[in-house]
């Protein structure tokens, strides 16, 4: 089965340091792998996706995530956290084995980023 | 371009009882899908609809119903509620395109009491 781990609750970072939020898929086949957003009360705000090509994908605000086939990570950075970064991130692979469509994502359970100032 | 749209934002709702949850996605985008999402169970799947077909369906009971309308509009179902069935549904659209990501909208808070 297909599925995305991101192993910490909770990640803490000073703000003006770099930040790693980790993720790890299991798939069979190649990874189409997404990063989400989420603020308290909203939905989920799309950052990033890696589909093929260079390992190291740029997104919104800052963001980037570096794909690492042989560790089967894929995880998101930025050089210099926000406070306004604090959040729940989401790491998501989408469902190739669910056939009829390609919207189904699976979602691993969730980082809590905590920027202090 | 308007983002996606789900109403109402909050619904309080006593067991038993049945509810229906809308959805308007990006204009252009003909896939909608939906989610739940609870602290224990995290984001789960539901089913997603394009061109007002059901391509796709998740685990849930047949109590979670869906449709989707010609103007790509959707609407989900809940019937004969439970507790457990207390949750943020989000709604999410996407373009045309293999690779589209979804579009949440900011969801519907439902509570079951």
């Amino acid at each position: 089965a297909q599925s995305v781990a991101q192993p910490e609750d909770q990640v803490n970072v000073a703000e003006g340091n770099p930040l790693t939020v980790k993720c790890t898929y299991s798939v069979s086949g190649n990874p189409y792998l997404f990063w989400y957003v989420q603020y308290p009360n909203r939905g989920l705000q799309f950052l990033l996706k890696y589909i093929t090509g260079d390992n190291l994908v740029k997104g919104s605000y800052g963001f980037e995530a570096e794909f690492n086939k042989s560790q089967t990570s894929f995880h998101l950075k930025k050089p210099s956290a926000l406070v306004s970064d604090s959040a729940l991130y989401f790491c998501a692979v989408r469902d190739l084995l669910f056939s009829g469509g390609y919207n189904k994502l699976i979602f691993g359970a969730g980082t809590r980023l905590a920027v202090h100032p | 371009k308007a983002g996606v749209t789900q109403t109402p934002r909050y619904l309080i709702k006593t067991r038993g009882q049945q509810v229906t949850l809308s959805c308007s996605p990006i204009s252009g985008h003909r896939s909608v899908s939906w989610y739940q999402q609870t602290p224990g169970q995290g984001l789960q799947f539901l089913f997603e609809y394009f061109s007002e077909t059901q391509r796709n369906k998740g685990n849930f009971p047949g109590r979670f119903s869906g449709r989707q309308f010609s103007n790509s509009r959707s609407e989900m179902n809940v019937s004969t509620l439970e507790l457990g069935d207390s949750a943020l549904y989000l709604c999410a659209s996407s373009g045309q395109g293999l690779y589209s990501p979804l579009h949440f909208g900011n969801g519907t808070r439902l509570t079951v009491t």
